[in-house]
């Protein structure tokens, strides 16, 4: 079965950093891309970046410069890292299996990580 | 950046109804184009890709259709378990953008 199962804080504090963990499971993150969404209150769904299998990653241009995206493969664990946040990062994180490497839709996703940028 | 432009935001219906989902791309994104169902407090499910495939345990009540910069979700026969919101995505490539979602719910 195939799972992703994310951790990481509810709460950060304005200009700090957000990490999240996703921790795969029923795949291999050496045969597909895992994606990271978000959904704002109020807002749609906007896609932040993908790590591809063999490690590449691609970034929404409106993120690039305090995103990172790295990941273990032998833990089964994929790392999201987001610099400098503000009130409007406020946010659920998801992490999302690519539907295979390099395909640019998702079809199974993690339950979410509801952050909040406050001090 | 490629806009999706979804209609209407929010609709009513009744269990039993059909209901059409509209969703305009930009420009031409051939047929990259996904739809998500996304219940209160859940994450987003794929529905259908390329257009028109639905994904793998979606009912048969769903269907996607359209190509170029015009696309719609029908469902047939509403479920209670339909209602909710839906998304309709691009994937024609970087940066995958969403459409603003509407809002399913119960008359």
């Amino acid at each position: 079965q195939v799972q992703l199962k994310q951790s990481g804080p509810g709460l950060v504090q304005p200009s700090q950093s957000l990490s999240i963990t996703c921790t795969v499971s029923g795949f291999s993150l050496t045969s597909y891309g895992v994606h990271w969404v978000r959904l704002s209150p109020g807002k749609s769904l906007e896609w932040l970046g993908v790590i591809w299998r063999g490690g590449s990653t691609d970034y929404n241009a409106a993120f690039m410069s305090r995103l990172s995206i790295t990941k273990d493969n032998s833990k089964s664990q994929v790392f999201f890292k987001m610099n400098s946040l503000q009130a409007d990062d406020t946010a659920i994180y998801y992490c999302a299996k690519g539907y295979g490497n390099h395909f640019w839709y998702f079809d199974v996703w993690g339950a979410g990580t509801t952050v909040t940028v406050s001090s | 950046d490629i806009q999706m432009t979804q209609s209407p935001a929010s609709l009513s219906a009744s269990v039993g109804e059909t209901v059409t989902i509209t969703c305009r791309a930009s420009e031409n994104i051939y047929s990259y184009l996904a739809w998500y169902q996304q219940k209160q407090g859940k994450s987003p499910q794929l529905l259908v890709y390329n257009a028109k495939t639905l994904a793998e345990g979606v009912p048969s009540r769903f269907s996607g259709s359209g190509s170029g910069t015009q696309f719609s979700l029908k469902i047939n026969s509403l479920q209670p378990e339909d209602f909710g919101s839906y998304y309709c995505q691009h994937h024609y490539g970087t940066p995958p953008t969403f459409g603003g979602g509407t809002k399913l719910e119960i008359k």
